[in-house]
């Protein structure tokens, strides 16, 4: 089973500031089969990101999602009030289990 | 417009059984794999199960393995998930999700549910 470790835990920045969050695997991510999903309380996820980069429909250019191997990363280039969520990286590389990582929590500095 | 409803959730004893049901709409249901997800309260996101596109194939997690089994019919555009001897620990909200890229077991989920509320308790 991979196991995927998101850091920071917590990310205070402000409004129009650029966010960097990582996610690590233990083991190499089939083909770059990594996820990425913003969640909002009391709400379903909301994926961003498919194959590391790949944008997902309707998602704003600001989101961009690079990496391969174990180390994958989501950035949002310049914070909105509403990119101010619980961000999840889930890796669907080969065969099951599919797993997440347990989320970063990006707050309003 | 891809609409997933779920339902069956609420309140069990620990030992007792549940089935949620996920109704889908808005796509050829037959040609995407769905999964289960769930989130215990003030927790991440954990993938519970996934069924093939054609019903043939399903994957659990350990933790409900031989407890939870995943099905779907076809027909109906209907996905359903039976829980026996539940635990304390399957305690969460249970979100259907809609994989992204076809009826394969390992995807990821581009369309969600709004989930429905597991609680075992005695």
């Amino acid at each position: 089973e991979i196991v995927l470790t998101q850091s920071p835990g917590t990310l205070s920045l402000s409004p129009g500031e650029r966010a960097t969050l990582s996610c690590r695997a233990s083991q190499s991510v089939t083909s770059s089969y990594l996820a990425w999903y913003q969640q909002k309380p009391g709400q379903a996820p909301r994926l961003l990101i498919y194959g590391a980069s790949n944008r997902a429909t309707g998602i704003p250019d600001r989101f961009s999602g690079s990496g391969s191997g174990t180390d994958f990363t989501l950035t949002i280039s310049r914070l909105e009030p509403e990119d101010f969520a619980v961000y999840c990286c889930q890796q669907y590389g080969g065969s099951p289990p599919i797993t997440f990582g347990q989320g970063t929590r990006l707050e309003i500095k | 417009e891809v609409q997933l409803l779920e339902s069956g959730g609420g309140l069990v004893q620990p030992g007792g059984s549940l089935r949620l049901s996920c109704a889908a709409s808005g796509f050829t249901f037959s040609n995407y794999a769905m999964s289960w997800v769930r989130q215990a309260p003030g927790k991440g996101l954990e993938w519970v199960a996934a069924i093939s596109g054609s019903g043939g194939s399903a994957y659990y997690v350990d933790s409900v393995k031989g407890r939870f089994t995943i099905s779907r019919d076809n027909s109906k555009n209907t996905l359903f998930l039976q829980m026996n001897s539940l635990r304390i620990e399957d305690t969460a909200v249970y979100f259907c999700a809609k994989s992204g890229v076809g009826p394969t077991l390992s995807h990821f989920f581009d369309y969600w549910g709004q989930g429905t509320l597991l609680t075992v308790s005695s």
